[in-house]
């Protein structure tokens, strides 16, 4: 079965920390997605890659960064952690071969900044 | 800015009765429009998709109806049972957008009641 892998499912920081979230997937995917969820708000992309050491912002990328070395992981970093930041992080995979260009999701980290 | 406005945010439904999400976008460029799914403690899941090139698209209990011209698109789920209570996201994304990356709505909370 395949699968994006989120490694945390639960984490809480402190105001300032750096933070890193881990993203794998096992599907051979060109294109990685970070997306925050927030009640009221849906779904709202952070940063993407589509291969190797690219990246682009997508609609809210700021105090956020993000680190693709490997094809399959895709790392979300925070780099001084704020309570604004907390919430649902999701992480998606998709190819330009899926059919409907469908997102694999992993579970999602839920991050609490204290 | 909210490409795509979903409603309502929450619906409660009877079990057997027909529960309907509406979306609306603003971006013409836009031409393909999933629905997820989501449970709790899982990442969304694609359920059905279409594209502008037909008004309708059904798959078992669920349909999607797509008006191009009022640039809106509805998820009907027919027969609801409770194991149908979930979150459910529209989303959009056009072939000008980079990567499949898509444009998510605000998500509806559905409750089907035994």
């Amino acid at each position: 079965d395949v699968k994006v892998t989120q490694s945390s499912r639960y984490l809480v920081k402190r105001t300032g920390e750096k933070v890193f979230l881990e993203c794998v997937q096992d599907m051979d995917h060109e294109n990685m997605f970070w997306y925050r969820q927030d009640p009221g708000l849906g779904l709202r992309l952070i940063y993407f890659s589509y291969d190797v050491k690219m990246k682009e912002k997508g609609d809210i990328p700021e105090g956020y960064s993000v680190s693709r070395e490997k094809k399959e992981r895709f790392s979300l970093i925070l780099e001084s952690a704020s309570t604004n930041q907390t919430s649902m992080y999701l992480c998606a995979s998709t190819s330009y071969h899926s059919p409907n260009y469908g997102y694999t999701f992993g579970s999602g980290t839920r991050l609490t900044v204290v | 800015q909210q490409q795509v406005k979903q409603s309502p945010q929450s619906l409660i439904v009877q079990k057997g009765g027909i529960s309907i999400i509406n979306c609306a976008y603003e971006n013409t460029a836009f031409d393909y429009f999933p629905w997820y799914q989501q449970f709790p403690g899982k990442g969304p899941a694609l359920l059905i998709a279409i594209r502008p090139d037909v008004s309708e698209k059904k798959e078992g209990r669920f349909t999607i109806s797509f008006n191009k011209s009022a640039k809106q698109f509805s998820l009907h789920i027919m027969d609801s049972q409770p194991g149908d209570s979930a979150t459910y996201f529209c989303a959009a994304s056009g072939s000008g957008t980079s990567y499949g990356k898509l444009t998510f709505g605000q998500g509806t909370i559905l409750t089907v009641h035994p």
